[in-house]
C-alpha cells in the first residue's frame, strides 16, 4: 500500500529558507505517471496547493507563492521536497504531501503533515 | 480563480440521519474536476469522491457526490459516529491549478 511520509524541521527562523521531504513507500515515484504535490494549511484555516511536480521534473505552481517555492524530485531515494525562502509567520502551517492521479485532477493519496512554525 | 464556497459551516447531525453538503463554484467547472475530501484530526486527508460522483476506492455507499457547473453537493446518507470529520471540495483548472473550499464540519450528536 503507497504511503507517503513528510519530514523536516519543525521551526524555521523568519527570512529563512523551509525545506521539506516526502517520502514515498510502497511504490516507485517514477513510475505509472503520477504527479506529486504539496499543499499546507496555516493553523485554523483552509488548505492551499503550493505547487506539483511529475517524475520527470516538470513543475506547476501556485502563482501566489511562485517565486518563492522550488519543488523537485529524487527518484533514487524515492522522495520529492519542497523549498520555500524568504519564509515569515504567514508561512507557519501543517504542509501535506500528496500523489495526484495520471489525469492530474485530484489528489488520492496523501501524508499525515508536518507541522511548520515560522519563528526567531 | 476559482472560488469555492462551501455551506454550511458546521453541521450537527444524529447518528442515522442524512447530511447534504453545498460547494458552490465562482463559474463553472467541469464534473470530472470536482473532489471531495475527508479531513479528521492526526489522519491523513481521504479522497471520497472525484469526478463529482465517482467513489474513490475503499469508500463506503453511503458517501454519494452530484452536481454540474457551479453547484455539487456530497450526502452522506446515513451518518455513521466516525463520519465526524471536516469535508472539502476541491477543483482543478484555472490559475491556481487547484483551490480548495473551506470545509464543512460534520458534527456526530
Amino acid at each position: 500500500q503507497l504511503q507517503l511520509q513528510e519530514s523536516g524541521p519543525g521551526l524555521v527562523k523568519p527570512s529563512e529558507t523551509l525545506s521539506l521531504t516526502c517520502t514515498v513507500s510502497g511504490g516507485s515515484i517514477s513510475s505509472s505517471s503520477y504527479y506529486w504535490g504539496w499543499i499546507r494549511q496555516p493553523p485554523g484555516k483552509g488548505l492551499e496547493w503550493i505547487g506539483t511536480i511529475y517524475y520527470s521534473g516538470s513543475t506547476y505552481y501556485n502563482p501566489s507563492l511562485k517565486n518563492r517555492v522550488t519543488i523537485s524530485v529524487d527518484t533514487s531515494r524515492n522522495q520529492f521536497s519542497l523549498k520555500v525562502t524568504s519564509v515569515t509567520a504567514a508561512d507557519t502551517a501543517m504542509f501535506y504531501c500528496a500523489r495526484h492521479p495520471p489525469n492530474l485532477y485530484y489528489m488520492d493519496v496523501w501524508g499525515k503533515g508536518t507541522t511548520v512554525t515560522v519563528s526567531s | 480563480e476559482i472560488v469555492l464556497t462551501q455551506s454550511p459551516g458546521t453541521l450537527s447531525l444524529s447518528p442515522g440521519e442524512r447530511a447534504t453538503l453545498s460547494c458552490r463554484a465562482s463559474q463553472s467547472v467541469t464534473s470530472s474536476y470536482l473532489a471531495w475530501y475527508q479531513q479528521k484530526p492526526g489522519q491523513a486527508l481521504r479522497l471520497l469522491i472525484y469526478g463529482a460522483s465517482s467513489r474513490a476506492t475503499g469508500i463506503p455507499d453511503r458517501f454519494s457526490g452530484s452536481g454540474s457547473g457551479t453547484d455539487f453537493t456530497l450526502t452522506i446518507s446515513r451518518l455513521e459516529p466516525e463520519d465526524a470529520a471536516v469535508y472539502y471540495c476541491q477543483q482543478y483548472g484555472g490559475s491556481p491549478l487547484f483551490t480548495f473550499g473551506p470545509g464543512t464540519k460534520v458534527d456526530i450528536k
